[in-house]
């Protein structure tokens, strides 16, 4: 079963526009992860952010935790057309190893 | 390019058969983790080796196995393979797990 969910499941918006997604998560983590993948393709990673952190940036990308919560947040600042993609957030258990995912956004930006 | 690697991109097979997926991990990484993405059960880890031991086990089931060479590459093995079978398989490798988990291109099994 996924340990995340993201919300929304879809987004659709224009170039230049903000984009954020969300991620839910049920039990304790280390870290939590965010992962691109374009249609079909192997994902990429995009940022880790620690249990200890509450935000992070790298680039146009902003992510938040709220282990309060058992939330993230990813925001793209700026989007261009090459954003499009599905986003991940993902989790590690406790030993560090496996990834739990959530069920990914699909983001389309458009030109 | 993640530097791991996966053979072969496509598979094309029928209920029943057999078949094995091939990973080479990132030069260095000593853990790799195999992953199932399916249109009703989403990115699903399947198992992790570690220097060629089994380290963590998740949703895997008994028709399928793996292991990890000593040059580190890993084989998944599929059989008895049903048509929900049908998937993309990626295979991702990290140095000793926690951290960024590296993808390869992923292989697209389709179970006639």
């Amino acid at each position: 079963s996924q340990q995340g969910e993201e919300d929304p499941q879809a987004l659709s918006i224009q170039e230049g526009e903000n984009a954020t997604m969300n991620c839910s998560y049920k039990t304790s983590i280390n870290n939590l992860q965010w992962y691109r993948q374009n249609s079909g393709r192997g994902l990429v990673h995009l940022i880790l952010i620690r249990s200890n952190e509450r935000e992070k940036h790298s680039g146009r990308l902003r992510v938040t935790l709220d282990t309060s919560k058992k939330s993230s947040s990813l925001l793209i600042t700026a989007s261009r057309a090459a954003d499009t993609a599905s986003y991940f957030c993902a989790t590690d258990n406790n030993a560090g190893n496996m990834l739990t995912f959530g069920g990914g956004t699909r983001l389309m930006v458009k030109p | 390019d993640s530097g791991v690697t996966q053979t072969p991109k496509h598979l094309i097979t029928a209920t029943g058969q057999r078949v094995t997926l091939r990973c080479s991990p990132r030069s260095g990484d000593l853990s790799v983790y195999w992953y199932q993405q399916s249109l009703d059960q989403g990115l699903q880890f399947l198992i992790q080796y570690y220097n060629g031991e089994e380290r963590a086990k998740g949703n895997i089931l008994e028709r399928f196995s793996a292991q990890q060479f000593p040059d580190l590459h890993s084989e998944l093995n599929l059989s008895s393979l049903e048509l929900g079978d049908s998937a993309l398989y990626f295979c991702a490798s990290d140095l000793a797990g926690g951290g960024e988990q590296f993808f390869g291109p992923g292989t697209r099994l389709t179970v006639l």
